[in-house]
């Protein structure tokens, strides 16, 4: 079985500070995890993803997530914030192979809110 | 398609009643996936399919939740005997092949049972 915990149901940054939304992971086969991004009344949009590669993964909009195995974790950061980063962000892991190939288990979000 | 479509947007249905949710992954994407995202909360995985057959359907809620797929296209989440706890946006994904893990998510349609 596969579980996602994001901790902190809502972070609070000032524009041009540093993002870190924390995620851990729990899975009994190697990971593929995922950040994804959710704006008001739209659908989901991937940021990014580690798929056993690099272990630091850059993806679009400036963020980066780093997939540490020993910490079971994968944080996803950005530099600077801007306002519009103001979004739902979700972490996922996969369940790769077998019957359930490309199931994602995802956490339960973190609200970002960016002040001015 | 450019995207993943979802129809109707915003549904609003009394308790007890049939829903159908329609998906319209994008061409050529041979594995979709339907989730529920319940207000506050992450996205439940309902069901997966591979073509028009449904590997996975461990995470259909109940068997008044029925999923079909047809000519490996649109498919359609089919609610039956409607319960407010059904109210939820209902998302669909699509992917080239389930192993590209590069899911395309539609807009979702909203539910609400009243």
């Amino acid at each position: 079985a596969q579980s996602v915990t994001q901790l902190g149901s809502h972070v609070s940054v000032s524009e041009g500070a540093l993002v870190l939304l924390r995620c851990n992971y729990s899975s009994s086969v190697p990971p593929y995890l995922f950040w994804y991004v959710q704006y008001p009344n739209q659908g989901l949009q991937l940021l990014l993803k580690y798929t056993s590669a690099a272990t630091l993964v850059k993806g679009i909009n400036g963020f980066e997530a780093e997939f540490k195995k020993s910490e079971t974790s994968f944080h996803l950061t950005k530099p600077s914030a801007h306002m519009s980063d103001a979004a739902e962000y979700f972490c996922a892991v996969s369940s790769a192979g077998g019957t359930s190939y490309g199931k994602l288990t995802f956490g339960q979000g973190t609200i970002l809110t960016v002040h001015p | 398609g450019a995207g993943v479509s979802q129809s109707p947007s915003n549904k609003v249905t009394e308790k007890g009643k049939d829903v159908e949710l329609r998906c319209d992954p994008i061409s050529g994407h041979t594995a979709l996936y339907w989730y529920r995202q319940r207000l506050g909360q992450g996205l439940e995985f309902l069901i997966y399919f591979q073509g028009n057959s449904a590997p996975d359907k461990s995470g259909l809620p109940s068997d008044r939740f029925s999923a079909e797929r047809t000519g490996e296209s649109v498919s359609t989440l089919t609610i039956q005997r409607t319960q407010q706890e059904d109210s939820a946006v209902y998302l669909c994904a699509s992917s080239l092949r389930a192993e590209n893990y590069g899911y395309t998510f539609g807009s979702g349609t909203r539910l609400t049972v009243v």
